[in-house]
């Protein structure tokens, strides 16, 4: 079957650096994407890596191994604003998307 | 102006009725979406549409139909609701399917079945 892993909660203090792991295990790859989420709001797209390497967007940047079936957010300089879910997921071989269960990041003071 | 906009934003209802949940977006993207977020927060693709045709139907209750008039609209229609339907549903497009084509979501329909 196709697996999306990340872990479920984590917590960070303002003006800190956090980093999001996700590992993956699906059929084919075309695509990692990051998507934020707020509670009660709908999904917002953070990032995506097709290549591996480093995308930087700001704070936020993103890292993709493919080899590993492994990518990291890296949230930098974190603000109370950014305490919300963040999930990952991967574009299969028929560019279906595969959902992880979020992580939840808290931010405190 | 609202990119995608879902209606009704909340949906409380009796097991056993039916109802509907219209998506409209103005971005004029090709591929429209609905998607099941569960109280665990996974986002399960129900149903998928390119251009007014069905290209994903994964496995879901045939009590559910989509229905999508022209390309920028997406309704979801819900027939003898059960307790496990509860959930928010989101609405979704992207300019088409493959590629890094990202997803935008309208705003979520939470529906709640008594």
């Amino acid at each position: 079957g196709q697996n999306i892993d990340q872990p479920t909660e984590m917590t960070a203090t303002e003006g800190a650096i956090v980093q999001i792991n996700c590992t993956y295990q699906t059929s084919g790859f075309n695509g990692l994407f990051w998507y934020q989420q707020h509670a009660g709001e709908a999904p917002t797209f953070l990032s995506y890596n097709v290549l591996d390497g480093l995308e930087e967007k700001g704070r936020f940047s993103s890292f993709l191994s493919r080899s590993k079936g492994y990518s990291y957010l890296l949230l930098k300089e974190l603000q109370m604003k950014d305490s919300a879910s963040y999930l990952c997921a991967v574009k299969d071989s028929n560019y279906q998307l595969i959902w992880g269960a979020g992580t939840k990041l808290i931010i405190k003071p | 102006d609202t990119a995608v906009s879902q209606t009704p934003k909340y949906l409380v209802t009796q097991m056993g009725n039916d109802k509907s949940i219209k998506c409209e977006q103005n971005l004029g993207h090709d591929t429209m979406y609905w998607y099941k977020q569960d109280s665990k927060k996974f986002l399960k693709i129900m149903f998928s549409y390119n251009n007014k045709e069905l290209i994903i139907n994964e496995t879901v209750p045939n009590r559910f139909s989509p229905k999508s008039p022209d390309k920028a609209h997406l309704n979801l229609h819900i027939n003898s609701l059960e307790l496990g339907d509860s959930a928010v549903y989101f609405c979704a497009s992207s300019q088409a399917v493959t590629g890094a084509n990202v997803l935008t979501f309208g705003a979520g329909s939470r529906l709640t079945v008594l």
